[in-house]
């Protein structure tokens, strides 16, 4: 079946640092690829997505690019900031046919120190 | 406009007792999910409602959790006969028809001494 596979945490870094976290997949189709964040104290928030292959989702300087090739989609951010520190989840989205739900990583717990 | 709300923000209870947790979803959607979260762990799918069509239970971890949706609207976790393993972060989440980003509400956070 789908699933996803996530980088481990804790990750942490000085301000200003490079950031990758891991995601691979495996999938049958092409499903949609997400990832969230959840910041201390707060609710999951949709961070970027990416709908097919080679697509790249972006936000907040965070990217991430759809590779069908490697069945991955890695977070990444050229310089990380303290308000970066959170929790990230990668996801799975959901194939034609089934409730929609989304299949979810574990999350990588990212500390910024400055 | 509003997003996604869950009350109460945070529930202690003593084991055996029942809790019911709430959601109410951002107007409009007619997916709502429920997730469990536990310390340590990633997301859990407990149940699945959309529309009128009957619920996606299978992810329910015992015959002690349920869930209603009432008007296809606000939503309502029970869970019965509490226990310690329960303890979590109760998530909520909501979804517009036809489009698959969800959004979550601040979860209820459920400890069960």
């Amino acid at each position: 079946g789908n699933s996803v596979t996530q980088m481990e945490g804790p990750v942490t870094l000085s301000e200003e640092a490079f950031l990758t976290i891991n995601c691979t997949y495996t999938a049958t189709g092409y499903p949609s690829l997400f990832w969230y964040v959840q910041y201390p104290g707060e609710g999951l928030q949709l961070l970027l997505k990416a709908t097919k292959a080679d697509d790249k989702g972006s936000n907040k300087g965070f990217e991430a690019t759809y590779r069908k090739e490697t069945t991955s989609f890695h977070l990444e951010k050229g310089s990380v900031q303290v308000s970066d520190s959170a929790v990230y989840f990668c996801a799975l989205g959901p194939n034609a046919g089934n409730n929609r739900k989304l299949i979810w990583g574990l999350g990588t717990s990212l500390a910024v120190n400055p | 406009g509003a997003g996604v709300s869950q009350s109460p923000s945070n529930k202690v209870t003593e084991k055996g007792k029942d809790v019911e947790l709430r959601c109410d979803p951002i107007s409009g959607h007619t997916a709502l999910y429920w997730y469990r979260q536990s310390l340590g762990q990633g997301l859990e799918f407990l149940i699945y409602f959309q529309g009128n069509s009957a619920p996606d239970k299978s992810g329910l971890p015992s015959d002690r959790f349920s869930a209603e949706r009432t008007g296809g609207s606000v939503s309502t976790l029970t869970i019965q006969r509490t226990q310690q393993e329960d303890s979590a972060v109760y998530l909520c989440a909501s979804r517009y028809t036809g489009k698959e980003t969800q959004y979550f509400g601040p979860g209820t956070r459920l400890l069960v001494l």
